[in-house]
């Protein structure tokens, strides 16, 4: 059984601080990684993907992945109350066309 | 505007009573699929369709039933539900599976409760 492993959290980061969210995963052959957020009742929504290893930048947020130590993090810059949320990590499997999801990371941004 | 729509977003059925839940896309995407989330468990795909006929089970598919009749439909159907089954539903469809930098549309969610 493949796996995305997450902490749970929650994470309490102060506003303005960089939040840091983990994740590894089992399967070696996943080549496409995603960061979703996800609101209290509300779908995920698509935030980062990332597929080479390194660093990607979008505004606030910067994804980072390491293939051979499989794992990937998403760095939140400049926290803000409207970035508490789940953040879920997700990887396409790579011997069946669907997307395995990790459990979730709460965070909440304290003021 | 681009979305996937599902219904009914609230349910409250009982025990063995066949229910099905809508899944439609407007985007022409090739790529649907089924998710149930439930507390510390994260999302895990029900089913999943590659295109139009062409259906395949996912993590957790016992006791749920799917069709890919037309490419803007997946409707998901319970045939005889258990408390089990009580949990939060997403629809989600993309152009391709995963990659790509294709972005997966979810629905707004179901949720269901089976007493």
């Amino acid at each position: 059984q493949k796996e995305v492993e997450q902490n749970s959290g929650p994470l309490s980061v102060p506003e303005g601080a960089i939040a840091s969210l983990n994740c590894t995963y089992s399967d070696r052959g996943s080549q496409s990684f995603f960061w979703y957020r996800q609101y209290s009742g509300k779908s995920p929504e698509l935030i980062m993907s990332i597929y080479s290893n390194g660093d990607k930048e979008d505004g606030r947020f910067t994804a980072q992945l390491n293939k051979a130590s499989q794992y990937v993090s998403l760095l939140i810059r400049d926290s803000q109350p409207s970035d508490s949320a789940t953040y879920l990590c997700a990887l396409e499997d790579s011997s069946a066309s669907k997307i395995i999801f990790g459990s979730g990371t709460r965070l909440s941004i304290r003021p | 505007e681009a979305q996937v729509t599902q219904n009914p977003r609230y349910l409250i059925t009982v025990t063995g009573k066949k229910l099905t839940v809508t899944c439609s896309q407007n985007m022409n995407h090739e790529y649907m699929s089924w998710y149930r989330q439930d507390p510390g468990l994260g999302l895990r795909q029900i089913y999943y369709s590659m295109n139009v006929e062409v259906t395949d089970k996912g993590d957790v598919p016992e006791g749920y039933k799917v069709s890919r009749k037309e490419k803007r439909n997946f409707p998901l159907i319970l045939e005889s539900p258990s408390p089990n089954q009580t949990s939060l539903y997403f629809c989600a469809s993309s152009l391709v599976a995963g990659g790509g930098g294709e972005t997966q549309y979810f629905g707004p969610g179901t949720r269901l409760l089976v007493l």
